[in-house]
């Protein structure tokens, strides 16, 4: 089975410009996850979907942050402008209807905004 | 609001002795608890969970760890640990039921098992 695939793995942009992260998730995983993880912190959720729709988003940050899961399966999650402080290593997961409470994580991207 | 507390960022230990990771959560209603892994260079994986029933839960590679209610401490530990478990561990919950896969992640303590 093959696992949470994210990309790109690693990201560089100066401060200003726009990015843009991809996940795949687990195949039949209805849940899908966006963490944010600073150096030294543990992740923190950014947004979480069922199916297509985003049914927590409070700790995305809406003026710069987007996100979407139009089919239900992948997901785009984008940052425009980027700030310094958004530099961090970004997660997807995901998770099944039977067991939410299990997630499977990608080996997410790290951003470097300069 | 719920928090997760891991009480050391580092543990150094050396290969063989016991190792003891420790965790504690605040919330005002009931919880579910997991310790997730991360290994260098590899994403989060699930490494036990405490749901309901038994307070002491078991991953397939000797760790444990207890629920207790009473001190909101949910404390990893292994009798014996190995080079192969040097990674960073991570306490998570969940407040209970009705909040789907939302988990709090507590800071992460980094274990160190040198030979």
């Amino acid at each position: 089975e093959a696992g949470v695939v994210q990309s790109p793995r690693y990201k560089i942009i100066e401060k200003k410009q726009p990015v843009a992260f991809w996940c795949n998730p687990i195949s039949g995983h209805n849940t899908l996850y966006w963490y944010r993880q600073n150096l030294g912190q543990g992740p923190e959720l950014l947004i979480r979907y069922e199916n297509e729709e985003a049914v927590d988003d409070s700790q995305l940050p809406k003026d710069r942050f987007s996100a979407e899961r139009l089919k239900g399966v992948d997901s785009t999650l984008k940052i425009q402008p980027a700030e310094l402080g958004d530099s961090a290593v970004y997660l997807c997961a995901s998770s099944s209807r039977d067991s939410a409470y299990e997630q499977y994580f990608g080996p997410g991207t790290r951003l470097t905004v300069t | 609001a719920q928090s997760v507390t891991q009480l050391d960022s580092q543990v150094p230990v050396f290969e063989e002795a016991p190792v003891e990771l420790r965790c504690n959560y605040s919330s005002s209603v009931s919880v579910y608890l997991f310790w997730y892994v991360q290994y260098p260079n590899q994403g989060l994986q699930l490494l036990l969970k405490y749901l309901s029933g038994s307070t002491l839960v078991e991953s397939i590679n000797g760790f444990e760890a207890e629920f207790n209610k009473s001190q909101t401490s949910f404390h990893l530990r292994k009798p014996s640990v190995h080079i192969s478990d040097t990674a960073e561990y991570f306490c998570a919950v969940t407040p209970g039921i009705g909040q789907g896969g939302k988990l709090i992640f507590g800071q992460g303590t980094e274990l160190s098992v040198k030979p």
